[in-house]
């Protein structure tokens, strides 16, 4: 498996906390990316980062920020958590964004 | 809008036989489409990748077709195990990070 790991693997919370959680890599790689999946839907983008403090939107960043202020970690916040957050969380990396992507074994996040 | 469609959404098959699974899409324009597999509780994992170029791609018992004309691929599972019981998702891009991923094939084998 690509060195790739996310933390926590489950969280419960409630409705107007914040959330942050962590994707770590020990592959060096350039891009990382951080996806939702929901029943029914395939794998949504939120957030990617093309490099140390370069990141841009995905297709579902409203209510999501992030930070990648070091080439092994990028975080992503949740400022005030809604149930529409509920969701299981992929993190994904790769060295250029022509390879496929290594995906970690997501975060399972509930919001009550 | 780009779309990825997979069909079925799910399929029971016994132990040894064989499945095919589809996949139709309207990516424009188009650079690869790949095929992960996702056990329960996993992040997906890579099968096969092919390019505009390439009509067939196999990884094992996973032979994966592509027909870039009419926008359809397929990935065949031959002689299946029950290890082969997963989510299998198609996924295209038009060759940067904005990947489309279908909503999967949920496959479950049974002995």
């Amino acid at each position: 498996d690509a060195g790739i790991t996310q933390s926590p693997r489950h969280k419960v919370t409630e409705t107007g906390t914040p959330v942050t959680l962590r994707c770590h890599q020990t592959e060096n790689h350039r891009y990382m990316y951080w996806y939702r999946q929901d029943p029914g839907h395939g794998l949504r983008l939120i957030h990617y980062s093309y490099g140390v403090k370069d990141t841009d939107k995905g297709e579902v960043s409203d209510g999501y920020s992030v930070s990648r202020s070091k080439t092994e970690d990028f975080l992503l916040t949740l400022e005030s958590a809604t149930s529409s957050q509920t969701s299981v969380y992929f993190c994904a990396i790769n060295p250029d964004s022509n390879q496929p992507q290594h995906f970690g074994d997501g975060t399972r996040l509930s919001i009550l | 809008k780009n779309q990825v469609e997979q069909s079925p959404q799910s399929l029971i098959i016994l132990e040894g036989k064989n499945c095919t699974l589809q996949c139709n899409y309207t990516v424009s324009p188009f650079s690869n489409l790949r095929w992960y597999k996702q056990d329960t509780g996993r992040g997906p994992v890579s099968l096969t990748i092919m390019t505009f170029s390439e009509n067939t791609k196999s990884n094992g018992r996973y032979t994966a077709t592509l027909d870039a004309d009419t926008k359809q691929s397929s990935l065949h599972i031959t002689a299946s195990q029950l290890s082969d019981s997963a989510s299998y998702i198609c996924v295209v891009t038009p060759g940067d990070y904005k990947l489309s991923f279908g909503a999967g094939t949920t496959v479950t084998v049974r002995a």
